[in-house]
């Protein structure tokens, strides 16, 4: 079945790095953008990051733009999200979610599946 | 950034009760609306995209409607399985953006 695994949480220091990966399943996974969508504790939705299929374009929320890269690797099938610049208000559980419509981009869209999440604490 | 407003925040409901969750946009999307349930300690499930669509595998008793800015979730007949956190979320406009969530708990 069509599934997403997120990997790659855990406790940083403010200030430090990490690297989340999300590995695909079930689907085509190069006819499908990607997103990076978190929340924190006990708090609603942010959508952090989205890339097309293709990789030719990427977008940020303006919370993490010029901290956080998005990437993609089709022949394995694994999502990325690099994360410097850590800050406690970072902290939040980290899902991966697919784009419910091939070939398509970031608007006139939804998310389906999503992962269970990685979490991520940014502490001293 | 367009701000999506769900009200109530919070209800409280019985099984075999008819719900409606409402959620406004700060402009208007469309039917660029999504609906989305989540249970504690799992990740969101879409329910409905498209303001009314409803997604494969999805109970019928789930509907959506509305267009513009002010859209409606309506859960019918209330099942133990439905009693979790509903969220909407706009996918008009960069950056996409979600309601703050409705919490149903059994009364």
């Amino acid at each position: 079945q069509v599934q997403v695994v997120e990997s790659g949480g855990g406790v940083v220091q403010p200030g430090g790095s990490l690297r989340l990966s999300c590995a695909a399943s079930g689907f085509t996974f190069s006819d499908y953008a990607m997103h990076w969508v978190r929340q924190a504790p006990g708090r609603g939705l942010e959508w952090v990051a989205f890339i097309r299929n293709d990789a030719t374009n990427e977008t940020y929320a303006d919370s993490v733009q010029g901290r956080f890269t998005i990437s993609r690797d089709n022949s394995k099938n694994t999502l990325y999200l690099q994360m410097n610049g850590l800050r406690s208000e970072d902290t939040a559980m980290y899902y991966c979610a697919k784009s419910g419509l091939r070939f398509a981009d970031l608007l006139y869209n939804y998310f389906a599946p999503w992962g269970q999440g990685t979490l991520v604490v940014v502490s001293s | 950034d367009i701000q999506m407003t769900q009200s109530p925040s919070s209800l409280s409901a019985s099984v075999g009760d008819r719900v409606t969750i409402t959620c406004r946009a700060s402009q208007n999307i469309s039917s660029y609306l999504n609906w989305f349930q989540q249970k504690p300690g799992e990740a969101p499930k879409l329910l409905l995209y498209t303001a009314h669509r409803l997604q494969s595998g999805v109970s019928s008793r789930f509907s959506g409607s509305g267009s513009g800015a002010d859209f409606t979730l309506n859960i019918r007949s209330l099942q133990l399985e439905d009693f979790a956190t509903y969220f909407c979320q706009q996918s008009y406009s960069s950056p996409p953006t979600f309601g703050g969530g409705t919490r149903m708990e059994i009364k």
